[in-house]
């Protein structure tokens, strides 16, 4: 079965700061995998997604990821944060043999300094 | 607005009571999820539907669990006798044809708090 592991469970950068949120999935097969962000009352909006082909993959709002086979992670960084980044992250794995469901990690909580 | 949509937003019941969600897919999505978000936790899958038929169903958390799409639109999910530990966040997703490739768009949520 497939598992997602996000060990940081809050972080807190300060405003203009690099960031790098940390994300380990197993999974038996190619994993695609997912960065969705939430802020509160909102639901889930995506930020990347990675399928195949290059391992650096770009998303909205200035993020990226990289996919690290050797290592089974999934990293979501950012070079500058912003205030409004302030939110729960959570990193996902997909299971094209049980129709696609989202296997998600416990999200990690970002607070921004300003 | 052409996102996914849940109705209500909060729900607030009895124990014992049962309770109703609706979700609404964004128009021409085929593929319809369920997930469940209790606090400080990522989502959790319960079930999916491909058109009307409901493909995956073992993850539902009980018997008191039941979810139908009947047209192959919206999607109903169903509480029977709700009890305290089924307060939770209640997530629907929606995406194009279920494939690999295809993005889950997730609606806002309904809350439910059970006294």
């Amino acid at each position: 079965a497939q598992s997602v592991t996000q060990p940081d469970i809050h972080i807190t950068v300060s405003e203009g700061a690099s960031l790098e949120l940390r994300c380990n999935y197993s999974y038996g097969a190619t994993p695609y995998l997912f960065w969705y962000v939430q802020s509160p009352g909102q639901g889930l909006q995506l930020l990347l997604k990675y399928f195949s082909g290059d391992t650096l993959v770009q998303g909205i709002k200035g993020f990226e990821a990289e996919f690290k086979r050797s290592q089974s992670s999934f990293n979501l960084r950012k070079p500058s944060v912003h205030w409004s980044d302030a939110a729960e992250y959570f990193c996902a794995v997909g299971a094209e043999n049980a129709g696609n469901m989202l296997t998600f990690g416990g999200g990690t909580r970002l607070m921004v300094k300003p | 607005d052409t996102g996914v949509s849940q109705d209500p937003r909060h729900k607030i019941t009895k124990r014992g009571q049962n309770v109703t969600f609706r979700c609404d897919p964004i128009s021409e999505h085929n593929r319809l999820y369920w997930y469940r978000q209790t606090l400080g936790q990522g989502p959790e899958f319960l079930t999916y539907f491909q058109n009307e038929a409901q493909l995956e169903k073992s993850r539902l958390l009980s018997d008191r669990f039941s979810a139908e799409r009947p047209k192959g639109s919206f999607s109903t999910l169903e509480i029977q006798r709700t009890e305290q530990g089924d307060s939770a966040m209640y997530l629907c997703a929606s995406s194009l044809r279920g494939g690999r490739t295809d993005t889950q768009y997730f609606g806002p949520g309904t809350r439910l708090t059970v006294l």
